[in-house]
């Protein structure tokens, strides 16, 4: 069964870089028809999809994000990887990772998420 | 693209049926038939209850249905139960390889 964990800062300043890390056991990020994805939520809010990274390494985006936001994979220690620049409150949320199985475009398994505050 | 819109609440006794929608438009919910819905209880990540529209992932009671009509989703849960109370979001496909949610539904179970 595979399991991720988002590991990384809790505390950003703003205008800095967001960068969380996803760790995925029993399973591995280069393995064929999945995608590896980040979703967050902020506080009292609903879900948003911000992107994900395909088995082939191709990489796609919320369209809102995409000037700000790279999703990156590092197959030799076997996770994934968010990196969210020029930060504002406005990106205080908790962030999820996930996979989907291609062609369900539904996520399957989640981390248990991890609280980014943007603050000085 | 915009979130898709639900109902800010549901509710219903023990043992009756309750309806949550998830209206989108024809580029997301009414173009493809990819659209699920997540479980999440306070404090913990969300759980996939639903996926392409209508099949469950293994281990998720058949009390949980969902449909589609046109720009429409629904999810319906039969047999409420104390443990069903918690916020339920859509999602689909919105083409060009991206995603969108729904804005949220808290069921409250009476």
């Amino acid at each position: 069964q595979v399991q991720l964990q988002e590991s990384g800062p809790g505390l950003v300043k703003p205008s800095q870089t967001l960068f969380l890390t996803c760790a995925v056991s029993g399973g591995s990020v280069s393995s064929g028809a999945y995608y590896w994805t980040w979703i967050r939520q902020h506080p009292g809010k609903g879900l948003e999809w911000i992107g994900y990274i395909r088995y082939t390494g191709n990489t796609f985006y919320n369209p809102s994000l995409k000037s700000r936001v790279t999703i990156s994979r590092d197959t030799s220690e076997n996770q994934f990887s968010l990196r969210l620049n020029s930060v504002t409150a406005a990106d205080t949320a908790v962030y999820y990772c996930g996979r989907l199985v291609d062609g369900e475009v539904a996520v399957r398994h989640w981390g248990q998420g991890t609280l980014v505050t943007v603050s000085s | 693209q915009s979130a898709l819109t639900q109902p800010p609440s549901a509710s219903g006794s023990p043992g009756q049926s309750v309806t949550i929608s998830c209206t989108g438009t024809s580029s997301d919910v009414g173009a493809y038939d990819y659209v699920s819905w997540y479980q999440q209880h306070p404090g913990k990540a969300p759980k996939l209850m639903i996926y392409q529209v209508s099949k469950w992932p293994s281990g998720v009671p058949d009390r949980f249905s969902g449909s589609k009509s046109g720009n429409t989703a629904s999810l319906t849960v039969s047999g409420l139960q104390a443990e069903d109370e918690a916020d339920y979001y859509c999602s689909s496909y919105a083409g060009g390889n991206t995603v969108v949610f729904g804005t949220g539904t808290k069921l409250t179970v009476l």
